[in-house]
């Protein structure tokens, strides 16, 4: 089973700032099949990143995904008030597909 | 627009048995594979099951392998998980997701297991 390790447990940060969040597994993910997900309080989490570096439809290209093999990042580049939310990374290239322990993103 | 709405969620004594169904509407069912996807209450999301398009592959969490059964009638274009011997630790809200990179979810059902 791949873990995957997100860091850190939380990030205070003020609007407008850049934001990095890490994921870390515990072995390689094939073909990069690394996704990031957004979720609000009381809402269903929202794809981001597919690919370790794919836009999902919709997203705006202030967030961007980079790595590869077990080390990837989430980069939020200008936070704005809608993105102060929980992030979580999955990998999803061998079963189990497991989810990191996520980031919480909140202000300053 | 691509939706997902659960249902069949509820309050279950362990032991019990419940059955989720996820109508899927806005695209071709049949040729995406879906997933369950849960969040235990103040918790982290944990994967669940996964089915490919034909049900050809089938795959579960070690946690809930020989209980749940993941299925899918893609003439009815709806995906189902059949929860048996249900614990304590199976309460959460289930989510029905789309493709193995989960780009669409429903807004979930809460399954209560307690006596």
């Amino acid at each position: 089973e791949i873990v995957l390790t997100q860091s850190p447990g939380t990030l205070s940060l003020s609007p407008g700032e850049r934001a990095t969040l890490s994921c870390r597994a515990s072995q390689s993910i094939s073909s990069s099949y690394l996704a990031w997900y957004q979720q609000k309080l009381g809402q269903a989490p929202r794809l981001l990143i597919y690919g370790a570096s794919s836009r999902a439809t919709g997203i705006p290209d202030r967030f961007s995904g980079s790595g590869s093999g077990t080390d990837f990042t989430l980069t939020i580049s200008r936070l704005e008030p809608e993105d102060f939310a929980v992030y979580f990374c999955q990998q999803y290239g061998s079963s189990p597909f497991t989810f990191g322990p996520g980031t919480k993103v909140d202000v300053k | 627009e691509v939706q997902l709405v659960e249902s069949g969620g509820g309050l279950v004594k362990p032991g019990g048995s419940l059955r989720l169904s996820c109508a899927a509407s806005g695209f071709t069912f049949s040729t995406h594979s879906m997933n369950w996807v849960r969040q235990a209450p103040g918790k982290g999301l944990e994967w669940v099951s996964s089915i490919r398009s034909g049900s050809s592959y089938i795959y579960y969490a070690d946690s809930v392998k020989g209980r749940f059964t993941i299925s899918r009638d893609n003439a009815k274009n709806s995906l189902y998980l059949q929860m048996n011997s249900l614990r304590a630790e199976d309460t959460a809200v289930y989510y029905c997701t789309r493709a193995a990179a989960n780009d669409y979810w429903g807004q979930g059902i809460l399954v209560t297991v307690s006596s």
